[in-house]
């Protein structure tokens, strides 16, 4: 596609339940971040894959959250029994290769509601 | 450790011109800045290395000043579509001098642009 593109959009959970937020990356982009933007603050650092290698994965919260990209394209961001803590917009982001020179292009985002 | 901006939020007239400041206590790779609409993706303005090379929008500057970490933007001739969220992401230096990609985001720059 043009760009990333996330889904859902939305998502509301009751406590407790389990979420799979999905990343689909612009096509042929090998490093992909997912980050996690609280509300009236700057995104902050999930984890990083590298194709389909989880390189870095030092800012996932708890072992709540957990991330895969088995194929080294679209990737999975899930959280497991969620707590209200857990409500903020989560953000992927892709560039083109693993220096850092390249442009991290984000996707618009899952905002995720915890209740 | 998160960069700080300032200031937190400008207003301006279109025309006027503005300045937004990003600092890091810790030794920088690289300094990113995006712009952030409500409800939709950080767009990306400008990328500086250490070294001095840049990339970004012909009608947006930037400046990194590396022995200081210290990096602005500076909007010119502002327009109504300037106005959104401002935030600098910073990468540290990794291994042999390099980094993947990781940012820390600053808290951000509320800009207003009024006709």
């Amino acid at each position: 596609g043009a760009g990333v593109s996330q889904s859902p959009r939305y998502k509301v959970a009751k406590r407790g339940q389990d979420v799979a937020l999905r990343c689909d990356p612009i096509s042929g982009h090998v490093s992909l971040f997912w980050y996690q933007q609280a509300l009236g603050q700057g995104p902050e650092f999930l984890t990083y894959f590298q194709n389909e290698a989880q390189l870095d994965k030092s800012g996932l919260p708890s072992d709540r959250f957990f991330a895969e990209r088995p194929e080294g394209s679209v990737s999975t961001l899930k959280i497991q029994r969620t707590q209200q803590e857990d409500s903020a917009v989560y953000l992927c982001a892709t560039k083109p290769g693993r220096i850092a020179k390249n442009i991290q292009y984000f996707g618009a985002g899952t905002r995720l509601s915890v209740l | 450790q998160q960069p700080v901006q300032s200031p937190q939020a400008v207003i301006l007239r279109e025309g006027e011109d503005a300045v937004i400041n990003c600092s890091s206590s810790k030794a920088l790779y690289s300094v990113h800045w995006y712009r952030q609409k409500h409800g939709e993706a950080p767009v990306f303005l400008m990328i500086l290395l250490k070294g001095g090379e840049q990339k970004g929008h012909e009608k947006i500057s930037a400046s990194f000043n590396e022995k200081k970490q210290q990096s602005s933007l500076y909007l010119t001739a502002s327009q109504l579509s300037y106005s959104g969220t401002y935030f600098c992401g910073t990468e540290r230096n990794g291994a042999g001098g390099t980094s993947y990609g990781k940012l820390t985001f600053g808290q951000g720059t509320i800009l207003t642009v009024h006709p």
